[in-house]
């Protein structure tokens, strides 16, 4: 049964970058058709998609935070990534990693990090 | 707002039938298969609908999903107390170089 666990900081200081790391068990991250993203959630809101990368490697971002943020892939330890900077406030949110089966249907989830961003 | 809209709530009582609507535009309903998703209060979400129509291994045939033109509607038939959940709809989005689009969710009530 494939697993995915997010890990990183639960604070971080405004200005500065958020980095969270998803380590999928029970399967290979290089398996072949299978796109790996984030998506988050701030409290009580929904649902927003911040950005998924194919298993061959391209990357697609949201339009609003793609200045922001970098998603990739270390297939020697079945794991991604995601870095956002320069966070605000507005970025506190509980953060969940995913595989996609299609571009935009998640079949796999984390349970998800909460991530407050705060001095 | 969100790109796709959704009813922020909705309510059946047990053993109704209920349907969440999705309306979008040609960019991204209109052109793209669209999904659903179930999530329970304090969980992550869970994929309900998959491809417009399509159940996951697991998901009872009491949901199913279909789309026209530029909207989509989720059916739950044979409402259960169980049932009672935030529902997304989500789809792909040709413009701005493409992105994924969701729903504002919306919060369903078994009476």
């Amino acid at each position: 049964q494939l697993q995915l666990q997010e890990s990183g900081p639960g604070l971080v200081k405004p200005s500065e970058t958020l980095s969270l790391t998803c380590t999928v068990s029970g399967g290979s991250i290089s398996s072949s058709s299978y796109y790996w993203g984030w998506i988050r959630q701030p409290p009580g809101k929904g649902l927003e998609w911040i950005g998924s990368i194919y298993y061959r490697g391209s990357t697609y971002y949201s339009p609003s935070l793609k200045s922001r943020v970098t998603i990739s892939v270390d297939t020697s330890k079945n794991q991604f990534s995601l870095k956002l900077s320069s966070v605000t406030a507005a970025d506190t949110a509980v953060y969940y990693c995913a595989r996609f089966l299609s571009i935009a249907a998640a079949d796999y989830w984390g349970q998800g990090t909460l991530v407050t961003v705060s001095s | 707002q969100s790109v796709l809209t959704q009813p922020p709530s909705a309510s059946g009582t047990p053993g109704q039938r209920v349907t969440i609507s999705c309306s979008g535009s040609s960019s991204n309903i209109g052109s793209n298969i669209v999904n659903w998703y179930q999530q329970l209060p304090g969980t992550a979400p869970k994929l309900l609908i998959y491809s417009n129509n399509q159940r996951p291994s697991g998901v009872p045939d009491r949901f199913s999903g279909s789309k026209s033109g530029t909207s989509a509607s989720l059916a739950i038939s044979g409402l259960q107390s169980e049932d009672e959940a935030d529902y997304y709809c989500a789809a792909w989005d040709d413009s701005l170089n493409g992105h994924v689009v969701f729903g504002g969710g919306t919060k369903l009530t078994v009476l």
